[in-house]
């Protein structure tokens, strides 16, 4: 079974570029989640998608960030204009309900950007 | 709000011997589930070993075992016969049951750094 899928795997931008994430879940895995990791850190939510729908972007800078997740699959992450602050890596996980009353997440390798 | 806190930020061990990771959480809640994640170097986060907070006995998948102890709120990692692939990033992470009513989101500690030495 292939893992989550992310690309790029780094990204270097000037400051006030736009970049943008992609991510794609295990196949059948309904919800998918961005994450951020600064260095030495543990990941932190930024957005939780359930099939389409946004249900927790509480933690997402939406003056800069905007997601979205086209048909419950794929998603796309952006940054327009990129800071010198959001230089971390951003993970993406899926999951899907088990009968056992969680959903254990499952990593992509993550996108490393480096903004200049 | 659920908190996670891993107070040894580095440690290390000889390849063959024990090492023991800890983790502290605080909720008011009942129902939930422990995990420990790896990170090696190359980035990728896997997971290790979870413990549902219903269950008495302790989870144990091959040279990784926990000790969960709920009242105390503390769910330490034992990794056995440490090996050099074992260097790595250890994550301990807290999710709310979703029978529980409230789903919440998985919340990470800030890591522990193993180095496993030869």
């Amino acid at each position: 079974e292939a893992g989550v899928v992310q690309s790029p795997r780094y990204k270097i931008i000037e400051k006030k570029q736009p970049v943008a994430f992609w991510c794609n879940p295990i196949s059948g895995h309904n919800t998918l989640y961005w994450y951020l990791q600064n260095l030495g850190q543990g990941p932190e939510l930024l957005i939780r998608y359930e099939n389409e729908e946004a249900v927790d972007d509480s933690q997402l800078p939406k003056d800069r960030f905007s997601a979205e997740r086209l048909k419950g699959v794929d998603s796309t992450l952006k940054i327009q204009p990129a800071e010198l602050g959001d230089s971390a890596v951003y993970l993406c996980a899926s999951s899907t309900r088990t009968s056992g009353g969680t959903d254990t997440q499952y990593f992509g390798p993550g996108t490393r950007l480096t903004v200049l | 709000a659920q908190t996670v806190t891993q107070s040894q930020p580095e440690m290390s061990v000889q390849e063959a011997e024990t090492v023991t990771l800890s983790c502290t959480y605080d909720t008011s809640e009942n129902n939930y589930y422990l995990f420990w994640y790896k990170q090696p170097p190359s980035r990728q986060m896997i997971l290790v070993i979870r413990q549902e907070a219903y269950k008495q006995q302790n989870a144990t998948e091959n040279r990784f075992s926990v000790n969960f102890q709920k009242a105390a709120k503390s769910f330490s990692l034992k990794i056995s016969d440490s090996q050099l692939g074992d260097t790595a990033m250890y994550f301990c992470a807290f999710h709310l049951s979703i029978y529980g009513g409230s789903q919440g989101n998985l919340i990470f500690g800030k890591g522990t750094k193993l180095s496993v030495k030869p």
